[in-house]
């Protein structure tokens, strides 16, 4: 059974720039949520989706977005990038929301 | 703020030895979760443990939760160069999926 898939792995992008990054769940998860992990705030939960509905969404400002797609797929956009953006975004599915995540390897974004 | 809090922030042992790792957290919880995570790497599940359970295993890893001190401990046992990572506690408070994480125990193993 494949694992969680992000993409772009790595990506570098000026401030003001906006990025998309994609999650592609285990197959059969129907809950996808987001962590933004960086050296000073360590992992922080920005939302979570299931069956195309956000259910859940932690304190980050609204250039934080995200969807979730028919086939449970989950995009998150970025917009208006800051240096202080830059993190490893990760992405986790599970079968409900309570229990064991299972995570992507992330996407490293690196903001200039 | 963070929900839990991990003890110590490193750690370094030699390969055979045992590495004990300790999360406080400050509300009720349902579940308290570890996860490992390899240098900028994705996080591995490792157990959870329910508020009713006191003490749970798997392989050489051993959790228990002690509710009212708030607080769990993770004990890897017999500890190999590859157990070299950091370690996260994890709750979900409200019980909605949102994971709370601890800062985090970096582990080192020498061989």
């Amino acid at each position: 059974k494949a694992g969680v898939t992000q993409t772009p792995r790595y990506l570098i992008k000026t401030r003001g720039q906006q990025v998309t990054l994609s999650c592609s769940p285990i197959s059969g998860h129907r809950s996808v949520s987001w962590y933004q992990q960086t050296p000073g705030q360590g992992l922080q939960f920005l939302f979570e989706y299931f069956s195309e509905t956000q259910r859940n969404k932690g304190n980050f400002p609204g250039r934080f977005s995200g969807r979730q797609f028919s086939n449970s797929r989950s995009e998150m956009n970025v917009s208006t990038l800051e240096l202080g953006d830059s993190a490893l975004y990760l992405c986790a599915s599970s079968w409900s929301n309570t229990g064991e995540l299972f995570f992507g390897e992330g996407s490293r974004l690196t903001v200039l | 703020s963070q929900q839990g809090e991990e003890d110590p922030q490193a750690l370094s042992i030699q390969e055979g030895e045992n590495a004990t790792m300790n999360c406080s957290y400050k509300t009720s919880i349902n579940n308290l979760q570890w996860y490992r995570q390899n240098s900028g790497r994705g996080l591995v599940h490792l157990i959870l443990i329910r508020s009713n359970e006191r003490e749970k295993h798997s392989g050489r890893l051993r959790v228990t939760l002690d509710t009212s001190k708030k607080s769990s401990s993770l004990l890897i046992t017999a500890s190999r160069a590859a157990d070299t990572a950091s370690y996260f506690c994890a709750t979900d408070p409200s019980n909605t999926g949102k994971l709370i994480f601890g800062q985090g125990t970096t582990l080192q193993v020498k061989p």
